[in-house]
């Protein structure tokens, strides 16, 4: 069955420090793999999103993640934090198999120290 | 610019009544989801339509119910409500397949007492 693993609940970070959120992935295909970010009060907004090719997906708001296969992972990172990227981070996995059904983690609230 | 709505945003109703979600969007989506968000447990699938007359059961469709009459609408019924049914309710909409993006509306908090 396929899952979806964020090991970090809520990080902090100072404004304008490097991120990288945690997103680790269980699936019996080829996954397609999704960061959607919430902001308070808010839905879901789609970041970005790995269906094949480049390991390297850019996203929007300065966001990147990459898929490494070996270690069924899906890092979002940024090289320089601002203040409105405080948010809920939620990763997403789908696939052929999932018949446009996508699972999601549990999210990692993300907190940024002026 | 095409949405997704969501109504009411806020509700509060007592435990054994029966509530309705309302959910519309204008991007003419073949798909519709209807998910749960609630803390420790990121969004969950209760019910999910490929198109008009098709409905789904998802990982916690227990005690709710979907119709869909029409493209735009997808309306969540829970027949009685139950105080664990508290959450935060999300719809959803993608276009077809597995690779579209789903559109999300801004939810519904629904307390049950």
């Amino acid at each position: 069955a396929q899952s979806v693993t964020q090991p970090d609940i809520h990080i902090t970070v100072s404004e304008g420090a490097s991120l990288e959120l945690r997103c680790n992935y269980s699936y019996g295909a080829t996954p397609y793999l999704f960061w959607y970010v919430q902001s308070p009060g808010q839905g879901l907004q789609l970041l970005l999103k790995y269906f094949s090719g480049d390991t390297l997906v850019q996203g929007i708001k300065g966001f990147e993640a990459e898929f490494k296969r070996s270690q069924s992972s899906f890092n979002l990172r940024k090289p320089s934090v601002h203040w409105s990227d405080a948010a809920e981070y939620f990763c997403a996995v789908g696939g052929y198999s999932s018949a446009s059904k996508i699972i999601f983690g549990s999210g990692t609230r993300l907190s940024i120290r002026p | 610019d095409a949405e997704i709505t969501q109504s009411p945003r806020h509700k509060i109703t007592e435990t054994g009544r029966q509530v309705t979600l309302a959910c519309h969007q204008t991007w003419n989506h073949n798909n519709m989801f209807w998910y749960r968000q609630d803390l420790g447990h990121g969004l969950r699938l209760i019910h999910y339509s490929y198109g008009v007359q098709d409905t789904n059961k998802g990982e916690v469709s227990d005690g709710y119910s979907v119709s869909r009459s029409n493209t735009e609408d997808l309306p969540l019924t829970l027949e009685s409500a139950a105080s664990s049914q508290t959450s935060v309710y999300f719809c959803a909409s993608s276009e077809r397949g597995d690779r579209d993006e789903q559109f999300f509306g801004p939810g519904t908090r629904l307390t049950v007492l």
